[in-house]
């Protein structure tokens, strides 16, 4: 069972466009993480939002955790050449040694110049 | 700023042998976490360890092992290696304090002929 869906899948604009990218799921989360990962690199962390409908912007890029922490957003304004790579969503459940961080299957971002 | 390094970025194996992969961190977190990552099926967790001699099965740990006997390292064991196990292994590490912040190492991308 997939708990955190993604979309779209995979997106391609033009540089300076705008765009959405979601995660979903029936599933309440205590927290939800946005990563990128570059091809042949490991996930970097943008960032971590843990409060129902709080807006994060990092530059050109806004993040919103949903009323009801179930879902998120990642916006980007102007998308340029280097916002190409995968992002990642995870939510995180539980403390202590139960703590788990489930991910999305990710977005593919492809911004040409 | 967190370094976490694996000991190849690539490897190639043949069906039988028995692969370790290995993975240190320098900043002293407690938590250490082993993924793989496959086209199409997003990340998924194969073991973690929330301190030193500890571990706990992730998702998918079958036809794996792990090893924590030093707090910065972390080895994934393939006892076996199989064509099946071909994937992209990340290594991860977050703190106690904030369980979801995770960061990444490179990767290794291991081939399993």
């Amino acid at each position: 069972t997939q708990l955190l869906e993604q979309s779209p899948q995979f997106l391609s604009i033009q540089e300076g466009e705008n765009l959405t990218v979601y995660c979903n799921s029936s599933s309440v989360f205590s927290s939800l993480q946005w990563y990128r990962q570059e091809p042949g690199e490991g996930p970097v962390l943008l960032v971590t939002v843990v409060t129902g409908g709080e807006v994060k912007k990092l530059k050109r890029l806004t993040f919103q955790f949903g009323d009801a922490r179930k879902d998120s957003s990642l916006h980007i304004t102007a998308a340029q050449p280097g916002d190409t790579g995968l992002y990642l969503c995870a939510g995180g459940k539980g403390g202590g040694s139960n703590y788990k961080l489930t991910f999305g299957k990710g977005t593919l971002l492809t911004v040409n110049p | 700023d967190v370094k976490v390094t694996q000991s190849s970025r690539y490897l190639v194996k043949r069906t039988g042998e028995k692969v370790f992969l290995e993975c240190v961190q320098d900043m002293d977190h407690e938590n250490m976490f082993w993924y793989r990552q496959d086209p199409g099926l997003g990340l998924r967790l194969i073991y973690f360890s929330y301190d030193v001699k500890m571990k706990e099965k992730g998702d998918i740990p079958e036809g794996y092992s792990v090893s924590r006997e030093k707090k910065e390292r972390f080895s994934l064991i393939l006892e076996s290696a199989s064509t099946n196990q071909t994937s992209m292994y990340l290594c991860a590490s977050s703190p106690h304090k904030a369980p979801d912040t995770q960061y990444f190492g490179p990767g290794t991308r291991l081939t399993v002929l």
